[in-house]
């Protein structure tokens, strides 16, 4: 277990109103990755980075932006939230190094996010 | 459009029985995982196959990476009710990006 939580757990919010959720880790993992998962998709990568202040997109990262200011905590910001961004946001860690287990990723509880 | 796709999306099976899940691509890839997702969780590795043709086996769960290193299937021997979650492949190119799956959702009735 990674020791990776996240806030909130559930979010009801309104369209066009800004909307951040944190993730925490604990294992001092170099890569950290934000995700959304819908029925028939399973997960898609939002965007994720590999240092500190080092981020870079993912395959449907539009509406999204990320900051990583220190090792342990990944943000992801909706700036203005649509009905679209409705979805369950998962937050990953990994390990640096190639190979055996550091391609694990460890996952978050996850945050089921409502825009209304 | 999604460089995984799982097949079939849901599965409803009786305990015993036996099932495979495939995850297939047109895209090459380093290695291949399966992950397992219980409702209101994140999902857990089982297994990580690297090398074309690589069979590995968990229990009652066997895992193959195709030849061509585009595809893989999971199957389940003998299924029972802890097999029930949903299913993602997760595909690597790089060292740090992976592609998940569209996901197959497991019922298994007891």
């Amino acid at each position: 277990d990674a020791g990776i939580t996240q806030s909130p757990r559930h979010k009801v919010t309104e369209t066009g109103t800004p909307v951040t959720l944190r993730c925490h880790q604990t294992e001092n993992h170099r890569y950290m990755y934000w995700y959304r998962q819908d029925p028939g998709h399973g997960l898609r990568l939002i965007h994720y980075s590999y240092g500190v202040k080092d981020t870079d997109k993912g395959e449907v990262s539009d509406g999204y932006s990320v900051s990583r200011s220190k090792t342990e905590d990944f943000l992801l910001t909706l700036e203005s939230a649509t009905s679209s961004q409705t979805s369950v946001y998962f937050c990953a860690t990994k390990a640096s190094g190639r190979g055996g287990s550091y391609n694990e990723q460890f996952f978050g509880p996850g945050t089921r996010l409502t825009v209304l | 459009t999604q460089l995984l796709e799982q097949s079939p999306q849901f599965l409803s099976i009786q305990e015993g029985e036996n099932l495979t899940v495939y995850c297939n691509s047109s895209s090459v890839f380093s290695s291949l995982q399966w992950y397992r997702q219980e409702p209101g969780e994140g999902p857990v590795l089982l297994v990580t196959v690297v090398t074309g043709g690589e069979v590995k086996k968990l229990k009652r769960l066997t895992f193959q990476f195709g030849d061509a290193r585009k595809d893989s299937s999971l199957h389940i021997t003998a299924a029972q009710p802890g097999d029930t979650g949903l299913y993602l492949c997760a595909g690597v190119k790089t060292g740090n990006q992976f592609y998940f799956g569209t996901g197959t959702s497991l019922t298994v009735i007891p």
